[in-house]
């Protein structure tokens, strides 16, 4: 089993919706990172969290440390935010930058 | 304010010759860490660098790969002997000293290409 977790692996979507993505881990962290891919392109990091909730325009990212999850909303979905998402975990007593990642959600939007 | 610069952008090597990915960190970024993402598989830690220290190298495989981050110039991740297997993206992040709000910022990556 992978210590981190995303579902759905595959999400189309029509452009307008809400869209959720889910990420799972089952080691102690410090951090919880979103990431986005463009096919061939290079990683963009969304969002850092150790707790609580983070806002950047149409993307909301909640964690839950308790349960170890979190989740990355974006509202009014567009063409434009299809691309790979990945989260990744900074481990607790890791080395900086010895992220674990998960294999990361395509999402589509359709227009 | 240039963001992290990766070079080159693709690369092709023939089975046994060598490859030199380099990577110039973003302005004020002391610290460098290496990525790669072979073809259909998540992304993994390599290395990671401060300015002419390797901190914690427990991704890079045993023989034929190493780093460095010299005092002056950009990271190298070199290859030595490359084979199929290496044919991956290989991706650079920096950070300052302490992780911003915004953690990591990643490159464009090389795309490795072996043939």
């Amino acid at each position: 089993k992978n210590e981190v977790e995303q579902s759905p692996q595959n999400l189309t979507a029509q452009e307008g919706e809400f869209i959720t993505i889910n990420c799972s881990y089952s080691v102690g962290i410090s951090a919880l990172h979103w990431l986005q891919q463009h096919p061939g392109g290079g990683i963009v990091s969304l969002f850092m969290l150790s707790s609580g909730k983070k806002k950047h325009g149409r993307l909301i990212a909640t964690i839950n440390i308790q349960e170890k999850h979190s989740s990355l909303h974006i509202t009014a979905s567009h063409p434009r935010d299809s691309a790979v998402y990945i989260c990744a975990v900074d481990p607790y007593g890791g080395s900086q930058g010895n992220l674990i990642f998960g294999k990361g959600t395509k999402l589509s939007v359709k227009p | 304010n240039a963001g992290v610069m990766q070079n080159p952008r693709h690369l092709v090597r023939r089975r046994g010759q060598e490859a030199r990915l380099r990577c110039s960190p973003m302005k004020g970024h002391s610290h460098v860490y290496w990525y790669r993402q072979l073809p259909e598989e998540g992304l993994k830690f390599m290395v990671y660098l401060q300015k002419e220290n390797i901190i914690d190298e427990s991704g890079m495989p045993k023989e034929r790969f190493s780093a460095e981050f010299p005092k002056e110039g950009p990271s190298i991740l070199r290859i030595q002997q490359v084979v199929r297997g290496d044919s991956a993206a290989y991706f650079c992040a920096s950070s300052p000293p302490g992780i911003s709000n915004y953690g990591y910022t990643f490159g464009s990556g090389t795309r490795l290409t072996v043939v």
